[in-house]
């Protein structure tokens, strides 16, 4: 069974810093494109970042260009976002997804993880 | 690549019939998928490749159009259907979600 755990949100001021987890499992991680997709109070869904099986070759939204920096572990099926410079309008859950249907779909994603900027 | 879906706001009755419309502002071939949400949930692929029904989900949704126009279709609203609907298209980085449409018992 696909699995994946978020973790890492909470309260950060203006201009800080935190970074996400996403635990994985029932699948072999180190295969597939691994993603971010937000999701501000009340708004709806924005794809934030994505990263390719390797590792190397990354993708960002233009919002958070500069700021935010997607990784992976492969060998600890673990995939991470630093957000870096956070502002306001960054709060909103964060929730991973897995690229599926042969990389044209989420099937699967994680319960989400509440990240909160504000002083 | 800037989804527009339409209405953003539907209200409908059980057994009506609900189309929701997704307008790319560029070509994406058939590079369109269809996503549920009801609150506080992850969103649940209903279709994918613009047409395709993922597997588990009811006949009653369906899926069409290619390059710049798509259509998810509900053919029979059930109670369960009542929820937010987002398209979000796999053609090429940054990928992007419609703004989505919100199905509520008339």
């Amino acid at each position: 069974e696909v699995q994946l755990v978020e973790s890492g949100g909470g309260l950060v001021q203006p201009g800080g810093s935190l970074r996400l987890s996403c635990a994985a499992s029932g699948f072999t991680f180190s295969n597939y494109v691994m993603s971010w997709v937000r999701q501000a109070p009340g708004k709806g869904l924005e794809w934030v970042s994505a990263i390719r099986s390797s590792g190397v070759t990354t993708f960002y939204a233009d919002s958070v260009k500069g700021r935010f920096s997607i990784s992976r572990d492969n060998s600890k099926n673990t995939l991470f976002l630093q957000m870096n410079s956070l502002r306001a309008d960054d709060t909103a859950v964060y929730y991973c997804a897995k690229e599926s249907c042969g990389g044209d779909c989420y099937l699967y994603w994680g319960q989400g993880a509440l990240v909160t900027v504000s002083s | 690549i800037q989804l527009t879906q339409s209405p953003s706001f539907l209200s409908a009755s059980v057994g009506d019939r609900a189309t929701i419309t997704c307008r790319a502002s560029q070509g994406i071939s058939s590079y369109l998928a269809w996503y549920q949400q009801k609150p506080g949930k992850a969103p649940k692929l209903l279709i994918y490749t613009a047409s395709t029904l993922q597997s588990g989900v009811p006949s009653r949704f369906s899926g069409s159009g290619s390059g710049t126009e798509f259509t998810l279709t509900i053919s029979s609203l059930q109670p369960e259907d009542f929820a937010t609907y987002y398209c979000q298209q796999f053609s090429i980085y940054p990928l992007t979600f419609g703004g989505g449409t919100k199905v509520e018992i008339k």
